[in-house]
């Protein structure tokens, strides 16, 4: 069956402006998660969705991140007024319940 | 709390031979799982392998191992026969299984290269 989707594969903004980076995780998959990767780094929390309610929003970094989810499927990640030490890979990742997490091929946001 | 560390930045391996990548995790909690993932210069994260914390024997996929020692808390991933296509990071994570916690607790990477 189809993986974890994201769209853009790459985004190139300018400081200040929003972006909204989206996820379609694997059909039936419950549970939803996005992380952060900086460049050379390990994978960083940021936030987690149990349906379409998220639990876990300890890893967001600023009141600039925020997500939503709706339909227990789609999810989307803005980021608002963004700035340089946003750039990044935004990876998302679906499970069903506590089982393994799939990743989707992530998005590549560079703030110029 | 919780903790992963991959000690080792980088790691050479001849074509053919086996190489293990080391991992020590810090948690006071008693169900947990760990993972190892595979993140190829295209950036993708690929799941390997799992192991339960409650598992009694160790997690076997193919070619890739994972040597549990639950006392030393130690998670390390064996990959036998490398194939130049594993060259790649390598990550360990942990996900704690009891209570409300989900997300993944990641290392900082080990990046494997292997030559012909």
């Amino acid at each position: 069956g189809a993986g974890v989707s994201q769209s853009p594969s790459n985004k190139v903004t300018e400081k200040g402006k929003d972006v909204e980076l989206r996820c379609d995780p694997i059909s039936g998959h419950t549970a939803l998660y996005w992380y952060r990767q900086r460049l050379g780094q390990g994978l960083e929390f940021l936030i987690y969705f149990q349906g379409n309610s998220a639990p876990d929003k300890s890893g967001l970094p600023s009141d600039r991140f925020s997500a939503e989810r709706t339909g227990e499927s789609v999810s989307t990640l803005t980021i608002q007024r963004t700035q340089q030490e946003d750039s990044a890979v935004y990876l998302c990742a679906s499970s069903f319940l506590k089982e393994t997490q799939y990743f989707g091929p992530g998005t590549r946001l560079l703030v110029l | 709390a919780q903790k992963i560390t991959q000690t080792q930045p980088g790691m050479f391996v001849q074509e053919k031979e086996a190489v293990t990548l080391d991992c020590t995790y810090d948690t006071s909690d008693p169900s947990y799982g760990l993972f190892w993932y595979k993140q190829p210069s295209s950036g993708e994260m690929i799941f390997l392998i799992y192991q339960g914390s409650y598992d009694q024997q160790n997690a076997t996929e193919g070619r890739y191992s994972l040597n549990f020692q639950k006392a030393r808390k130690s998670a390390n991933l064996v990959i036998s026969a490398s194939q130049l296509g594993d060259s790649a990071m390598y990550f360990c994570a942990m996900l704690i299984l009891s209570g409300g916690y989900n997300k993944l607790i990641f290392g900082a990477g080990t990046r494997l290269a292997v030559h012909p």
